[in-house]
């Protein structure tokens, strides 16, 4: 298997700009769930989907962030205006079940200006 | 101002010592842990997991400890070497609840 895929891998944008990163889960994992990494937070989760449906998205920062999942195997998080302080790594990740291995893919680098 | 980022706590190993990582959880009702390892500019990376109706599980120069009673879990690593050092994460799955929560890491510095 592949594992979770993300891309962009990096992503630089100016200030004001709309960023979407997107992601690809695993095979048959039914919970996929998005991350944000920073050195001043650590690790915080965003929002988690179970079957594509949002369950909680409590995490979001803000009304720029939105999230979707219009298929069992393709995730979006979109920032629409960015500002710089939304420069992070941003994680995906799934797990077929609550009580089994949640998998990471390897991060979306951003950066706003 | 000056800006201030988490502070990870460290653990400094020589190569070839054993190494043990301690995390403290808080929820008794947590059924399910893992721990994680995060190497720089890297996505955390699954090392071993363990299920609360144990208290011990090895996996390849790894070992994981929970003690229910007193709510601690550890990762003792065999033989570390400079390929080990990392931030590792524990993280703990509640009972009835879908989502992982992460403790805040230790950071892993081997010297060769």
């Amino acid at each position: 298997d592949a594992g979770v895929i993300q891309s962009p891998r990096h992503e630089v944008t100016e200030m004001g700009q709309e960023v979407t990163l997107r992601c690809k889960p695993i095979s048959g994992h039914d919970y996929l769930f998005w991350y944000r990494q920073t050195m001043m937070r650590g690790l915080e989760l965003l929002i988690y989907f179970n079957n594509n449906v949002p369950i909680d998205d409590s995490g979001m920062p803000e009304d720029r962030f939105s999230a979707k999942m219009p298929n069992a195997s393709f995730s979006t998080l979109k920032i629409q205006p960015s500002e710089p302080r939304d420069s992070a790594v941003y994680f995906c990740a799934s797990r077929r079940t609550p009580q089994e291995t949640q998998y990471f893919g390897p991060g979306t680098r951003l950066l706003v200006l | 101002g000056e800006s201030v980022g988490l502070h990870l706590p460290t653990l400094s190993v020589q190569e070839g010592d054993n190494s043990i990582i301690n995390c403290a959880y808080s929820n008794s009702a947590s059924d399910y842990f893992i721990w994680y390892k995060q190497e720089s500019g890297k996505g955390p990376q699954f090392i071993i997991d363990i299920r609360s109706n144990m208290d011990k599980r090895q996996g390849q120069r790894v070992t994981v400890l929970l003690n229910k009673t007193v709510k601690h879990l550890s990762l003792q690593i065999a033989a570390t070497q400079p390929g080990d050092s990392a931030v590792y994460f524990c993280a703990e799955n509640r009972g009835g609840f879908q989502k992982l929560v992460f403790g805040t890491g230790t950071r892993l510095l081997v010297s060769p």
